[in-house]
């Protein structure tokens, strides 16, 4: 079975920093990837999600971007944080092998000060 | 537009008091109907997937049904360790549209 792995599991920044949260996938080969954001008490918004390296497709406008340097490596990065960019972050992984379930990490909570 | 709403937001249940969480969907090209559950700062935890209307899968004091329009999570005896935000999601091609979720307590 597939193992999500993501870091850091914490992170408290200043408005205007750079982020870089990472997420690396044990388990499964090509799969589907994506970042999701979910604010306190409520859904899971998707961010971005990749069907292979260098692919990448944004579904939310904002100072976020994704890259997948390597098939089983999603990054989650911002130039300048916005307090707006507080929140749960999730990643997770698909294998059509695995009749389409998406697997998650254990998340990385975000608080930008 | 593609989207899914769970109802209720919040449900308390007495320990042993059945009950059903509603998941709705309005998806074109639905691939699967998929249960999780998220405890406090963690990841969604897998449950379920749902293909096609009249399917049902279960575990445990678990069961989920799928209409053409409607999930179900049927929740049969809860224990207090059921407690959990519960999510559904729907799926087409590569793209999962996730509820806002059911927050459950269940009191011993």
């Amino acid at each position: 079975s597939q193992t999500i792995h993501q870091w850091p599991a914490t992170l408290v920044q200043p408005v205007g920093s750079p982020l870089s949260l990472e997420c690396t996938v044990e388990g499964t080969s090509n799969p589907n990837l994506y970042w999701y954001r979910q604010a306190a008490g409520r859904g899971l918004q998707l961010l971005f999600y990749s069907v292979g390296i260098g692919q990448i497709s944004s579904e939310v406008p904002q100072n976020l971007s994704a890259s997948r340097p390597q098939d089983r490596q999603f990054i989650l990065s911002s130039k300048k944080l916005l307090l707006s960019d507080s929140g749960f972050y999730l990643c997770a992984s698909q294998t059509l092998s695995s009749y389409n379930e998406q697997f998650f990490g254990p998340g990385t909570r975000l608080t930008v000060l | 537009e593609d989207q899914v709403t769970q109802s209720p937001e919040a449900l308390r249940l007495q320990e042993g008091e059945s009950s059903s969480l509603n998941c709705s969907y309005t998806v074109s090209g639905l691939r699967g109907l998929f249960w999780y559950r998220q405890d406090p700062g963690k990841g969604p935890e897998f449950l379920f997937t749902l293909y096609s209307a009249g399917e049902e899968k279960e575990k445990e004091r678990l069961k989920a049904t799928l209409t053409k329009k409607e999930s179900f999570l049927h929740i049969t005896a809860p224990k207090p360790e059921d407690s959990a935000t519960y999510l559904c999601a729907a799926v087409n091609f590569n793209k999962f549209y996730f509820g806002s979720g059911t927050k459950l307590n269940v009191k011993p």
